[in-house]
């Protein structure tokens, strides 16, 4: 079965500086990969996906994901945030086989300071 | 206009009792699924729905029973209801397969009391 983990639960970073949330996935089979975002009391957004293709993938807001195969990773980047950036960060995989449901990790809580 | 809406945004209810959670997508897409949220903000899926065809059943209690009446919506239906049904349940709807964006709605607040 396919598994998602998310090895921060919380990073607090400072405004203006770098930050990587890190997800790690299982699966033997292909999959495509997300990055949703949700801010408080809202419902999930989509930063960014990886279905083929390049293994660097851009987003919105400003962030970029790698997918590295051979690390079954797909770490999630930001050079710069901003205090807008705090919210929830869920990393999931899909598996077309499976009538397209997403696995999500356990999620990472972003939190800028100023 | 909303892509994804559900009704109502937040429910609190007692123990025992059953109710209903709507979800609506003008998105024409053909595809519809229910997450539920726990306390911890883990996300797991629990049905999919496909032309108003049931896809996905993910060992979800019996309590718990989607109802698909056009491709536009699904509401879930639940009976009985536990203190451990608390949660934000989320409907999400995609056009189809693994690699197209799932579009999320606001979510629903369920509190059991």
């Amino acid at each position: 079965a396919q598994s998602v983990t998310q090895l921060d639960s919380q990073v607090p970073v400072f405004e203006e500086a770098p930050v990587e949330l890190r997800c790690n996935y299982s699966s033997s089979v292909s999959v495509y990969l997300f990055w949703y975002v949700q801010y408080p009391n809202q419902g999930l957004q989509l930063l960014l996906k990886y279905l083929s293709g390049s293994t660097l993938v851009k987003g919105i807001n400003g962030f970029e994901a790698e997918f590295n195969k051979s690390q079954t990773s797909f770490h999630l980047r930001k050079p710069s945030v901003h205090i807008s950036d705090t919210a929830e960060y869920f990393c999931a995989v899909s598996d077309f086989n499976q009538g397209g449901k997403l696995i999500f990790g356990q999620g990472t809580e972003l939190s800028v300071k100023p | 206009d909303t892509a994804v809406s559900q009704t109502p945004k937040y429910l609190v209810t007692q123990m025992g009792n059953d109710k209903s959670i709507k979800c609506e997508q003008n998105l024409g897409h053909d595809t519809m699924y229910w997450y539920k949220q726990d306390s911890k903000k883990f996300l797991k899926i629990m049905f999919s729905y496909n032309n108003k065809e049931l896809i996905i059943n993910e060992t979800v209690p019996n309590r718990f029973s989607p109802k698909s009446p056009d491709k536009a919506h699904l509401n879930l239906h639940i009976n009985s209801l536990e203190l451990g049904d608390s949660a934000v349940y989320f409907c999400a709807s995609t056009m189809g397969g693994g690699n197209h964006e799932q579009f999320f709605g606001p979510g629903t607040r369920l509190t059991v009391l």
